[in-house]
Protein backbone atom coordinates (compact mmCIF):
# COMPACT_ATOMS: atom_id res chain seq x y z
CA UNK A 1 0.00 0.00 0.00
CA UNK A 2 1.03 3.75 -0.90
CA UNK A 3 1.68 6.00 1.83
CA UNK A 4 2.07 9.75 1.71
CA UNK A 5 3.15 12.02 5.20
CA UNK A 6 2.89 15.65 5.33
CA UNK A 7 4.94 16.61 8.52
CA UNK A 8 3.68 20.07 8.55
CA UNK A 9 0.19 20.66 8.80
CA UNK A 10 0.79 24.31 8.99
CA UNK A 11 3.34 26.77 7.45
CA UNK A 12 3.27 30.44 7.40
CA UNK A 13 5.71 32.65 5.35
CA UNK A 14 5.75 36.67 4.61
CA UNK A 15 4.86 37.49 1.11
CA UNK A 16 7.41 37.86 -1.36
CA UNK A 17 9.49 35.52 0.70
CA UNK A 18 10.22 31.67 -0.61
CA UNK A 19 8.51 28.62 1.43
CA UNK A 20 9.40 24.97 1.25
CA UNK A 21 6.44 22.19 2.19
CA UNK A 22 7.67 18.82 2.81
CA UNK A 23 6.45 15.63 1.86
CA UNK A 24 7.59 11.98 2.33
CA UNK A 25 5.80 8.79 0.41
CA UNK A 26 6.67 5.01 0.67
CA UNK A 27 5.62 2.69 -2.51
CA UNK A 28 7.17 -0.52 -3.51
CA UNK A 29 6.78 0.55 -7.37
CA UNK A 30 9.25 1.26 -9.55
CA UNK A 31 7.34 3.68 -12.35
CA UNK A 32 4.62 6.30 -10.13
CA UNK A 33 3.86 9.76 -10.26
CA UNK A 34 3.82 12.65 -8.07
CA UNK A 35 1.96 15.75 -7.64
CA UNK A 36 1.41 18.82 -5.51
CA UNK A 37 -2.45 19.98 -5.54
CA UNK A 38 -3.78 23.01 -4.16
CA UNK A 39 -7.65 23.15 -2.28
CA UNK A 40 -8.26 27.09 -2.05
CA UNK A 41 -11.01 27.69 0.51
CA UNK A 42 -13.39 27.31 -2.65
CA UNK A 43 -12.55 23.58 -2.46
CA UNK A 44 -11.61 23.20 -5.99
CA UNK A 45 -8.33 21.28 -5.84
CA UNK A 46 -5.84 22.47 -8.48
CA UNK A 47 -2.82 21.02 -9.83
CA UNK A 48 0.40 22.96 -8.88
CA UNK A 49 2.82 20.42 -10.29
CA UNK A 50 3.27 17.23 -11.37
CA UNK A 51 6.55 14.89 -11.00
CA UNK A 52 7.26 11.68 -13.01
CA UNK A 53 9.39 9.08 -11.24
CA UNK A 54 11.61 8.24 -14.30
CA UNK A 55 12.44 11.47 -14.33
CA UNK A 56 16.04 12.71 -13.12
CA UNK A 57 15.01 16.41 -13.47
CA UNK A 58 12.95 18.43 -10.76
CA UNK A 59 9.91 19.99 -12.39
CA UNK A 60 9.10 23.34 -12.51
CA UNK A 61 6.04 25.61 -13.41
CA UNK A 62 7.17 29.26 -13.32
CA UNK A 63 7.21 29.96 -9.34
CA UNK A 64 6.86 26.35 -8.03
CA UNK A 65 9.30 24.15 -8.44
CA UNK A 66 9.82 20.53 -6.31
CA UNK A 67 13.03 18.48 -4.99
CA UNK A 68 12.37 15.19 -6.08
CA UNK A 69 14.90 12.86 -4.20
CA UNK A 70 14.24 9.65 -5.28
CA UNK A 71 16.36 7.50 -2.73
CA UNK A 72 15.02 9.15 0.04
CA UNK A 73 11.37 9.02 -1.00
CA UNK A 74 11.26 12.39 -0.46
CA UNK A 75 8.98 15.19 -2.83
CA UNK A 76 9.15 19.34 -1.36
CA UNK A 77 7.46 21.60 -3.18
CA UNK A 78 9.15 24.92 -2.88
CA UNK A 79 7.33 28.05 -3.79
CA UNK A 80 8.97 31.34 -4.53
CA UNK A 81 8.02 34.80 -4.19
CA UNK A 82 5.07 34.00 -3.06
CA UNK A 83 1.80 35.85 -2.97
CA UNK A 84 -1.56 36.08 -0.99
CA UNK A 85 -3.02 34.14 -3.55
CA UNK A 86 -1.12 31.48 -2.21
CA UNK A 87 -2.88 31.08 0.78
CA UNK A 88 -4.66 27.30 0.52
CA UNK A 89 -3.99 23.84 1.64
CA UNK A 90 -1.84 21.98 -0.27
CA UNK A 91 -1.86 18.30 -0.86
CA UNK A 92 1.22 16.05 -1.72
CA UNK A 93 -0.15 12.97 -3.41
CA UNK A 94 0.91 9.71 -4.96
CA UNK A 95 -0.14 7.65 -7.63
CA UNK A 96 1.57 4.37 -8.13
CA UNK A 97 -0.73 1.17 -7.51
CA UNK A 98 -1.32 0.84 -11.32
CA UNK A 99 -3.91 2.92 -10.97
CA UNK A 100 -5.86 0.69 -8.23
CA UNK A 101 -5.57 3.41 -5.80
CA UNK A 102 -6.46 6.52 -7.78
CA UNK A 103 -4.39 9.09 -5.60
CA UNK A 104 -2.92 8.62 -2.30
CA UNK A 105 -3.38 11.96 -0.71
CA UNK A 106 -1.03 13.12 2.47
CA UNK A 107 -3.12 15.21 5.21
CA UNK A 108 -2.07 18.36 3.96
CA UNK A 109 -0.29 21.90 4.68
CA UNK A 110 -2.59 24.51 5.64
CA UNK A 111 -0.25 27.52 3.61
CA UNK A 112 -1.04 31.02 5.20
CA UNK A 113 0.67 33.96 3.90
CA UNK A 114 1.18 37.29 6.04
CA UNK A 115 0.93 40.36 4.02
CA UNK B 1 -14.34 24.69 -22.16
CA UNK B 2 -16.49 24.43 -19.13
CA UNK B 3 -15.07 22.45 -16.17
CA UNK B 4 -15.69 19.55 -14.08
CA UNK B 5 -19.81 20.09 -12.35
CA UNK B 6 -20.95 18.69 -9.56
CA UNK B 7 -24.75 18.47 -8.71
CA UNK B 8 -26.18 19.03 -6.04
CA UNK B 9 -23.40 21.61 -4.32
CA UNK B 10 -24.98 20.92 -0.80
CA UNK B 11 -27.23 18.22 0.38
CA UNK B 12 -29.06 17.38 3.97
CA UNK B 13 -29.85 14.17 4.32
CA UNK B 14 -31.05 11.63 7.32
CA UNK B 15 -29.58 8.32 8.75
CA UNK B 16 -30.73 5.02 6.81
CA UNK B 17 -32.06 7.30 3.53
CA UNK B 18 -29.88 7.01 0.22
CA UNK B 19 -27.97 10.01 -1.79
CA UNK B 20 -27.39 10.58 -5.58
CA UNK B 21 -24.51 12.61 -6.60
CA UNK B 22 -23.76 13.90 -10.26
CA UNK B 23 -20.53 14.62 -11.49
CA UNK B 24 -20.19 16.02 -15.20
CA UNK B 25 -16.08 15.89 -16.62
CA UNK B 26 -14.85 18.17 -18.71
CA UNK B 27 -15.81 17.92 -22.81
CA UNK B 28 -13.62 14.54 -24.29
CA UNK B 29 -13.27 13.15 -21.29
CA UNK B 30 -13.79 9.48 -20.66
CA UNK B 31 -12.52 9.37 -16.96
CA UNK B 32 -14.23 10.26 -13.62
CA UNK B 33 -12.73 9.31 -10.51
CA UNK B 34 -14.27 9.89 -7.02
CA UNK B 35 -13.16 11.02 -3.71
CA UNK B 36 -14.20 11.38 0.00
CA UNK B 37 -13.00 14.16 1.95
CA UNK B 38 -13.12 14.62 5.92
CA UNK B 39 -11.61 16.28 8.54
CA UNK B 40 -10.27 12.91 9.93
CA UNK B 41 -9.56 10.56 6.92
CA UNK B 42 -8.65 13.37 4.78
CA UNK B 43 -8.49 13.00 1.02
CA UNK B 44 -9.93 8.75 0.15
CA UNK B 45 -10.24 7.64 -3.35
CA UNK B 46 -13.35 6.16 -3.83
CA UNK B 47 -13.70 4.48 -7.34
CA UNK B 48 -12.92 5.52 -11.17
CA UNK B 49 -15.08 4.26 -14.23
CA UNK B 50 -13.16 4.95 -17.46
CA UNK B 51 -15.66 4.58 -20.99
CA UNK B 52 -18.68 3.15 -18.92
CA UNK B 53 -16.90 0.04 -16.68
CA UNK B 54 -15.62 0.74 -13.46
CA UNK B 55 -11.72 0.59 -13.21
CA UNK B 56 -10.71 0.20 -9.88
CA UNK B 57 -12.31 0.93 -6.34
CA UNK B 58 -11.05 1.85 -3.29
CA UNK B 59 -11.49 0.72 0.61
CA UNK B 60 -14.89 1.65 0.98
CA UNK B 61 -18.16 -0.70 1.69
CA UNK B 62 -20.51 -1.48 -0.36
CA UNK B 63 -22.80 0.83 0.47
CA UNK B 64 -21.16 3.23 -1.99
CA UNK B 65 -21.54 2.48 -5.85
CA UNK B 66 -21.41 4.52 -9.01
CA UNK B 67 -21.49 4.30 -12.62
CA UNK B 68 -20.85 5.92 -16.04
CA UNK B 69 -23.07 6.74 -18.96
CA UNK B 70 -21.89 6.86 -22.21
CA UNK B 71 -21.86 10.28 -22.57
CA UNK B 72 -19.04 10.01 -19.58
CA UNK B 73 -20.91 11.46 -16.93
CA UNK B 74 -20.71 9.76 -13.58
CA UNK B 75 -23.55 9.24 -10.62
CA UNK B 76 -22.02 8.22 -7.11
CA UNK B 77 -24.89 6.64 -4.75
CA UNK B 78 -24.09 5.84 -1.09
CA UNK B 79 -27.53 3.65 0.23
CA UNK B 80 -28.21 3.62 4.29
CA UNK B 81 -26.46 6.47 5.00
CA UNK B 82 -24.43 6.62 8.52
CA UNK B 83 -23.43 9.91 10.12
CA UNK B 84 -19.81 9.05 9.17
CA UNK B 85 -20.60 9.45 5.47
CA UNK B 86 -20.96 13.39 6.19
CA UNK B 87 -18.55 14.55 3.56
CA UNK B 88 -17.09 16.77 0.69
CA UNK B 89 -17.40 14.03 -2.21
CA UNK B 90 -15.00 15.26 -5.14
CA UNK B 91 -14.96 13.94 -8.48
CA UNK B 92 -11.88 14.37 -10.83
CA UNK B 93 -11.75 14.02 -14.88
CA UNK B 94 -9.17 13.10 -17.08
CA UNK B 95 -8.92 12.83 -20.34
CA UNK B 96 -7.81 8.97 -20.67
CA UNK B 97 -7.49 6.63 -17.69
CA UNK B 98 -6.11 8.53 -14.30
CA UNK B 99 -2.95 7.00 -14.20
CA UNK B 100 -0.26 9.43 -14.18
CA UNK B 101 -2.23 12.04 -15.46
CA UNK B 102 -3.69 15.69 -14.63
CA UNK B 103 -7.32 15.48 -12.72
CA UNK B 104 -9.30 18.33 -13.10
CA UNK B 105 -11.65 18.63 -9.75
CA UNK B 106 -14.82 19.64 -9.42
CA UNK B 107 -16.37 21.71 -6.86
CA UNK B 108 -17.56 19.32 -4.75
CA UNK B 109 -20.69 18.12 -3.12
CA UNK B 110 -20.97 18.69 0.65
CA UNK B 111 -23.22 16.07 2.20
CA UNK B 112 -24.45 16.31 5.93
CA UNK B 113 -26.48 13.44 7.08
CA UNK B 114 -28.14 13.87 10.42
Amino acid sequence: AQTVTQSQPEMSVQEAETVTLSCTYDTSESDYYLFWYKQPPSRQMILVIRQEAYKQQNATENRFSVNFQKAAKSFSLKISDSQLGDAAMYFCASDSGGGADGLTFGKGTHLIIQP
Amino acid sequence: KAGVTQTPRYLIKTRGQQVTLSCSPISGHRSVSWYQQTPGQGLQFLFEYFSETQRNKGNFPGRFSGRQFSNSRSEMNVSTLELGDSALYLCASSFGTSRGGEQFFGPGTRLTVL
